[in-house]
């Protein structure tokens, strides 16, 4: 089974116009985190926003927040106001025991002027 | 700001060859990582690294070797480059207590 599903292989958004990418996680441990990266068209992976299994609150980075619902095993990326600049390649990514991250198959945002 | 670097940024290069990729980080990190990523796919884990003299493999199998005699240093090594290891590879590190990974800017390698 996909430790990591992002369900949404592209998206498309209005600039200015807020969008949610999807992610759920399936683990058995009880301390898990989850990252959110985004990899714009030059290949490098920019880290945005993390949210730790035992974090009560939805944690927020300027615009991103992560939508945290626990029991759903969900994570969602919550991205306010999107500008030209947010397109790009978006992985979900879960670090369980260890340091090592799995990383979800991505989704592509297109903002659309 | 993280700092990792690696090179070089493209390679273009014939069958056969020796080739390492170079990682460095001027953090300090004790983990650092290697990725395996086709283009609009997503990462595979093929190395990684908890200090010094400590190597192990990822999830996915790969022709490749990695060493760490240097805190900082984490080269990748592919000692007969053939078509099949055509890919971007990305270095990575992170400090304890399970912090996010900082990537460096990929090696974007091709095969001929």
């Amino acid at each position: 089974a996909q430790k990591i599903t992002q369900t949404q292989p592209g998206m498309f958004v209005q600039e200015k116009e807020a969008v949610t990418l999807d992610c759920t996680y399936d683990t058995s441990d009880q301390s898990y985190g989850l990252f959110w990266y985004k990899q714009p068209s030059s290949g490098e992976m920019i880290f945005l926003i993390y949210q730790g299994s035992y974090d009560e609150q939805n944690a927020t980075e300027g615009r991103y927040s992560l939508n945290f619902q626990k029991a759903r095993k969900s994570a969602n990326l919550v991205i306010s106001a999107s500008q030209l600049g947010d397109s790009a390649m978006y992985f979900c990514a879960m670090r369980e025991l260890g340091y090592q991250l799995t990383f979800g198959k991505g989704t592509k945002l297109s903002v659309i002027p | 700001e993280a700092d990792i670097y690696q090179t070089p940024r493209y390679l273009v290069i014939g069958t056969g060859k020796k080739i390492t990729l170079e990682c460095s980080q001027t953090m300090g990190h004790d983990k650092m990582y290697w990725y395996q990523q086709d283009p609009g796919m997503e990462l595979h884990l093929i190395h990684y690294s908890y200090g010094v003299n400590s190597t192990e493999k990822g999830d996915l199998s790969s022709e490749s070797t990695v060493s760490r005699i240097r805190t900082e240093h984490f080269p990748l090594t592919l000692e007969s480059a053939r078509p099949s290891h055509t890919s971007q590879y990305l270095c990575a590190s992170s400090e304890g207590g399970g912090g996010p990974q900082h990537f460096g800017d990929g090696t974007r390698l091709s095969i001929l």
